[in-house]
């Protein structure tokens, strides 16, 4: 069946740098792409989403980049610092009908050194 | 935005038995999810709480292992029957209301089965 998965399973930065966490994607129909951020013991928060028609959305210290052609997606961390360890996960919305679901990729550790 | 209240957060539970997970809303929401996340890996969609109707489960999961309430548009209860060992994870609310884009969850319900 359709899934998303992600490149790196696990990412070790020093703080300060900029961390880039992937994901790919197999269904082209998913029109809605969210990054989750979710620390141990709690429910996955929010950070970031983009719509299937835009290629780049900046937040605060966050950018998502999609990529269509290549159905490749990308969470950029800039200035990474040690609260932002966590388990960082990509999902998509498949639209149409499943509308509201989300299918979510495999996860990577984000692990930040002082 | 919404806030979200699972109960109970986590419990240890004997095997044979069921639980029963509670997610209450602080507002009223269109759409309610229960999501599973067995451990070290990503969530699955189990199925969509339907108010006033059956929920739609997906692929994998069926109602009589995992039975799920929503009486109105702000709880909803997903019951874990039968329990085994395998059915050790988090089990986590989703909502997501109408016009909103991303999807906010629960803290989640440890679960561990012995």
């Amino acid at each position: 069946g359709e899934s998303v998965g992600l490149h790196l399973p696990t990412l070790s930065v020093q703080e300060g740098d900029n961390s880039i966490i992937n994901c790919a994607y197999s269904n082209s129909a998913s029109d809605y792409f969210i990054w989750y951020k979710q620390e141990s013991g709690k429910g996955p928060q929010f950070i970031i989403d983009i719509r299937s028609n835009m290629d780049k959305r900046q937040g605060q210290r966050v950018t998502v980049l999609l990529n269509k052609t290549v159905k490749h997606l990308s969470l950029q961390i800039a200035a990474t610092q040690p609260g932002d360890s966590a388990v960082y996960f990509c999902a998509e919305n498949p639209g149409g009908t499943s509308y509201g679901k989300l299918t979510f990729g495999q996860g990577t550790i984000l692990t930040v050194h002082p | 935005s919404a806030v979200i209240s699972q109960k109970p957060s986590r419990d240890i539970c004997q095997r044979g038995t069921s639980l029963t997970i509670q997610c209450q809303v602080d507002s009223q929401v269109t759409m309610m999810f229960w999501y599973r996340q067995q451990p070290g890996q990503s969530l699955t969609l189990i199925a969509t709480a339907n108010q006033g109707s059956e929920a739609t489960y997906e692929s994998g999961f069926v109602i009589d292992k995992f039975p799920i309430s929503r009486p109105n548009l702000t709880f909803s209860t997903l019951t874990v029957s039968n329990m085994s060992p395998e059915d050790s994870s988090i089990y986590l609310c989703s909502v997501r209301g109408q016009g909103w884009t991303e999807a906010f969850f629960g803290q989640g319900t440890r679960l561990t089965v012995v």
